[in-house]
């Protein structure tokens, strides 16, 4: 399972875009990428998953460098109820582990 | 909905008491996870029983356990609780184990140690 890196903290406004990076420079060559996010008390909630260049769904865009040592997920135009804390995993089928994420606070 | 069950959703229980989580899984998934997550923690990662047997172990103290029996609801046990074990504990599941595997979590089980 590759350690990951994000910021621990993001401020955005409301109709923004906002961008959080991730890296994993120690990421295996069949480990997946995959985002969460999570509510105060509540249970993470998958947002998108990749394994290299571009992938796009109704809620996020994530964007992998051919290296695959870093990932960035966007979330187009930002609202207040986006404010959660975002977790990027890189690993493969077991034991996800997961670090301290980004709290991300959208202002209006 | 993540379909994702777990009971109780909330519980307070005395130091040196023991009790049992429950989780159901998703329908068709085989592999179920536990986690638990402390006041400004993050998820740390319990156990992980695909379709009956453990198939990974993270930072899980003897005094728990966990089994998933032949229906793959799974239960997690923690025993001698001490003030430190109140948390929230999340079961998560998904369909296998494949690379690319999606977990889906449950809304948690608060437990509360007095």
């Amino acid at each position: 399972l590759a350690k990951t890196t994000q910021p621990i903290s993001m401020d955005s406004y409301e109709g923004q875009e906002v961008n959080i990076t991730c890296s994993h420079n120690n990421i295996a060559t069949n480990d997946y990428i995959t985002w969460y996010q999570q509510f105060p008390s509540q249970g993470p909630r998958f947002i998108i998953q990749g394994y290299k260049t571009k992938v796009t769904n109704e809620v996020a865009s994530l964007f992998i460098p051919a290296d695959r040592k870093s990932s960035t997920l966007s979330l187009p135009r930002v609202s207040l109820s986006d404010t959660a804390v975002y977790y990027c995993l890189a690993g493969g089928a077991d034991g996800l582990t997961f670090g301290k994420g980004t709290h991300l606070i959208i202002q209006p | 909905d993540s379909g994702v069950t777990q009971t109780p959703k909330h519980l307070i229980t005395a130091t040196g008491q023991r009790v049992t989580l429950r989780c159901s899984p998703r329908s068709g998934d085989l592999s179920v996870y536990w986690y638990q997550q402390s006041l400004d923690q993050g998820l740390q990662f319990l156990i992980q029983y695909y379709n009956g047997e453990e198939r990974a172990k993270g930072n899980i103290l003897e005094r728990f356990s966990a089994q998933q029996f032949p229906d793959l609801h799974s239960e997690l046990n923690l025993s001698s609780l001490e003030l430190g074990d109140s948390a929230l504990y999340f079961c998560a599941s998904s369909e296998g184990l494949g690379f690319g595997n999606t977990i889906y979590f449950g809304e948690g089980s608060w437990l509360t140690v007095v």
